[in-house]
């Protein structure tokens, strides 16, 4: 069974602090890692796809690394804009393109 | 632009009552589309695989007689949630693939179910 888990559950930075949020996954074979954005009450905003070992993605002040065991998305000098749940997915080969869910971790930026 | 919708995006029922929860895809077909479910600060859990032209696969322990998925052409799903009771509310929210790499999946905004 596909596992993914989040660190930490929560984080509170204060504008311009960069950090870093952990996704570890267990999958019988990646099809693609993706990271999602959720503000409060709103469905998840679709942010990046990661295919293989190596492989880096930016957009903005985010940036995205898999390893074979684990993703990282950097929040460099954030913004409150930031403050939102941010939601890693794994995506196993030949599962019908079915989405496994971390926990999230809710990020919150002060001013 | 917002690429999936759904509606409404709050309803509030009575207990015993159905209630009946669109999505559609805009600008683009989707043969499969997802529908998930996420209470309070919780994450997303799949309910079912929602198939144009075919009967919705579900995950297990979802109890495809109180959860009606229906995907009446290759723009629009819909979920009904029958009989609902108040363990029933949640957060309801749809995806669907598109794009080059269909496996990159566009969430819609989602629907608040609040059972009385």
């Amino acid at each position: 069974e596909d596992q993914v888990t989040q660190s930490p559950e929560a984080l509170r930075l204060q504008e311009g602090e960069s950090s870093s949020l952990n996704c570890s996954y267990t999958v019988s074979g990646l099809r693609g890692l993706f990271w999602y954005r959720q503000d409060p009450g709103k469905g998840p905003e679709f942010l990046f796809t990661l295919y293989s070992a190596g492989e880096e993605k930016e957009k903005e002040r985010l940036k995205a690394t898999l390893t074979k065991k684990e993703s990282f998305l950097h929040i460099t000098a954030p913004k409150p804009e930031d403050s939102a749940t941010y939601l890693c997915a794994v995506q196993a080969d030949g599962n019908d393109y079915k989405l496994s869910f971390g926990a999230g971790t809710t990020v919150t930026v002060r001013a | 632009g917002a690429v999936v919708s759904q509606h409404p995006s709050r309803v509030i029922c009575k207990s015993g009552t159905s209630v009946k929860i669109e999505c559609r895809s805009l600008d683009f077909q989707a043969t499969t589309m997802f529908w998930y479910r996420q209470f309070p600060k919780q994450s997303l859990m799949l309910m079912a695989t929602s198939n144009e032209g075919s009967k919705a696969t579900y995950e297990q322990g979802v109890e495809k007689d109180k959860f009606l998925i229906n995907h009446a052409s290759l723009t629009l799903s819909t979920l009904t949630v029958t009989s609902a009771h108040p363990e029933d509310s949640s957060f309801y929210i749809c995806s669907a693939p598109r794009g080059a790499n269909t496996d990159t999946q566009y969430f819609g905004p989602g629907t608040r179910l609040t059972v009385l």
